[in-house]
C-alpha cells in the first residue's frame, strides 16, 4: 500500500531563508510523488511532481524536490523563503496500479517571518 | 482560474438532511474525483468517476454517498441523511488518468453540519 509521512506539522522560517518540507514515502512499487500547495481559501495546487525520470524535480515558484530511493523521500527545498510561498503543503504518492487515488500527507503548515 | 469550479463554496446543514455538492470541469475531460479534508487531518480520496461510471470508491463512500454526472457537464456528490462527521471540505479534481498523471483540484466546498 502506498502512503507519505510529512514530518512537521508546522515549519516557520525567516524571510529569505532555506526552506525545506520533510515527506518520505511508502510504496511497494516505484512511486509517483507529487507536491501540493493549498493557499488560504484556495484548491490544492500542483507544485511539481516526479514520474521517474529526473530525481531532480523542479516546479513552480522556485520550489524543488529530490526523490531518494535510498532514503524514501521526497523533501521539498526553496532557496529563498517568500512571504507569499505561506501555506499550507501536501505532499501525495498516487497509486501505480490504478492512477485513480492519491494518498496524501497530513500537511505542513509553512510559516515565513518577515 | 481554477481547472475546476466548485459550488457552494460554503454550506451550513441540519444532521440528517440531504446535501449536493457540484463541480463544472473547466475542460473536458473523463476523469474525475472527489476528495474530502476534516479539520486539521489528511486530504482523503472519496470517489473516482470515469466515462459516467465509478470506477473506485474507498471505505468512507458508503451508501450515504453517490456521485453522477447529470447532463454530461456538472458532476456531482450527494450525501443523503448528513452526519455531524460529514463536516469536511469536499474537492473535486479532474484529471488525465493513470497513476503519472496528476491531479487538478477546485477551492473545495465546505460542508458543515449542525
Amino acid at each position: 500500500a502506498q502512503s507519505v509521512t510529512q514530518l512537521g506539522s508546522h515549519v516557520s522560517v525567516s524571510e529569505g531563508a532555506l526552506v525545506l518540507l520533510r515527506c518520505n514515502y511508502s510504496s511497494s512499487v516505484p512511486p509517483y510523488l507529487f507536491w501540493y500547495v493549498q493557499y488560504p481559501n484556495q484548491g490544492l495546487q500542483l507544485l511539481l511532481k516526479y514520474t521517474s525520470a529526473a530525481t531532480l524535480v523542479k516546479g513552480i515558484n522556485g520550489f524543488e524536490a529530490e526523490f531518494k530511493k535510498s532514503e524514501t523521500s521526497f523533501h521539498l527545498t526553496k532557496p529563498s523563503a517568500h512571504m507569499s510561498d505561506a501555506a499550507e503543503y501536501f505532499c501525495a504518492v498516487s497509486d501505480p496500479n490504478t492512477g485513480n487515488q492519491f494518498y496524501f500527507g497530513t500537511g505542513t503548515s509553512l510559516t515565513v517571518i518577515p | 482560474e481554477p481547472e475546476v469550479t466548485q459550488t457552494p463554496s460554503h454550506q451550513v446543514t441540519q444532521m440528517g438532511q440531504e446535501v449536493i455538492l457540484r463541480c463544472v470541469p473547466i475542460s473536458n475531460h473523463l476523469y474525475f474525483y472527489w476528495y474530502r479534508q476534516i479539520l486539521g487531518q489528511k486530504v482523503e480520496f472519496l470517489v473516482s468517476f470515469y466515462n459516467n461510471e465509478i470506477s473506485e470508491k474507498s471505505e468512507i463512500f458508503d451508501d450515504q454517498f453517490s456521485v453522477e454526472r447529470p447532463d454530461g457537464s456538472n458532476f456531482t456528490l450527494k450525501i443523503r441523511s448528513t452526519k455531524l462527521e460529514d463536516s469536511a471540505m469536499y474537492f473535486c479534481a479532474r484529471g488525465r488518468g493513470g497513476a503519472s498523471g496528476e491531479l487538478f483540484f477546485g477551492e473545495g466546498s465546505r460542508l458543515t453540519v449542525l
